[in-house]
């Protein structure tokens, strides 16, 4: 499988807490993208960084991008109630130019 | 609003039917996908389309078979063939398919169940 691997896949802690998650991926073109699903509904694009950029912000979110290793991570800082779902990295395939997605870290933040 | 539309969002079907799952975008992207998603196992491509009258197979293409007749329309038959058909089915859409930033605009998703 080509797909990537998020780490861990599931994390659960309390509002105001930040939530650190892991993408190792196989493959990556140009790119490296963040998506967030909430239960039951489609994705939607968070953050991309690209290939020559090791890191990035967008409001409360924090992404880095190691080529070396392959990996990336997502910090969500201050975290919410509402930041409670599922969230994928997803990465441009060299050979067929498909994006490939890993298999996504559930967060739980409680009240 | 432009979007993507995917309906039904739920369907039940009898083993052996076919059944077909409608996507359609008002984005004007010119690349249309279809995704399965089964719990734990992430998003898997099933087919794609760059362009109208044009399309591709995916990584997990047995069983389905799609159509590109208009930019907007990319609809998905799960036909009897498709061991496995019970799963989350997500169709994207983005503006070419092969530029650096290829972010993908998803619909909402068509839940199929086996019965």
């Amino acid at each position: 499988s080509q797909q990537g691997e998020e780490d861990p896949q599931a994390l659960s802690i309390q509002e105001g807490e930040n939530a650190t998650m892991n993408c190792s991926y196989k493959t990556s073109k140009n790119n490296l993208q963040w998506y967030r699903q909430n239960s039951g509904r489609g994705l939607v694009h968070l953050i991309l960084i690209r290939s020559n950029e090791r890191e990035k912000h967008s409001g409360r979110l924090r992404v880095t991008l190691d080529t070396s290793k392959k990996s990336s991570s997502l910090l969500i800082t201050a975290s919410r109630a509402a930041d409670t779902a599922s969230y994928f990295c997803a990465t441009r395939s060299y050979n067929t130019d498909k994006l490939i997605f890993g298999t996504g870290t559930r967060l739980q933040v409680f009240p | 609003d432009g979007g993507i539309t995917q309906s039904p969002k739920y369907l039940f079907r009898k083993e052996g039917q076919n059944v077909t799952l409608s996507c359609e975008q008002n984005l004007n992207h010119d690349a249309m996908y279809w995704y399965r998603q089964d719990p734990g196992q992430g998003l898997r491509l099933i087919y794609y389309s760059q362009i109208v009258n044009d399309f591709q197979k995916g990584d997990i293409a047995e069983g389905y078979s799609v159509s590109r007749e208009k930019k907007e329309s990319f609809p998905l038959t799960v036909t009897s063939a498709q061991k496995n058909p019970t799963a989350f089915y997500l169709c994207a859409s983005s503006i070419v398919a092969s530029v650096n930033t290829g972010e993908l605009f998803f619909g909402e998703g068509s839940r199929l169940t086996v019965l």
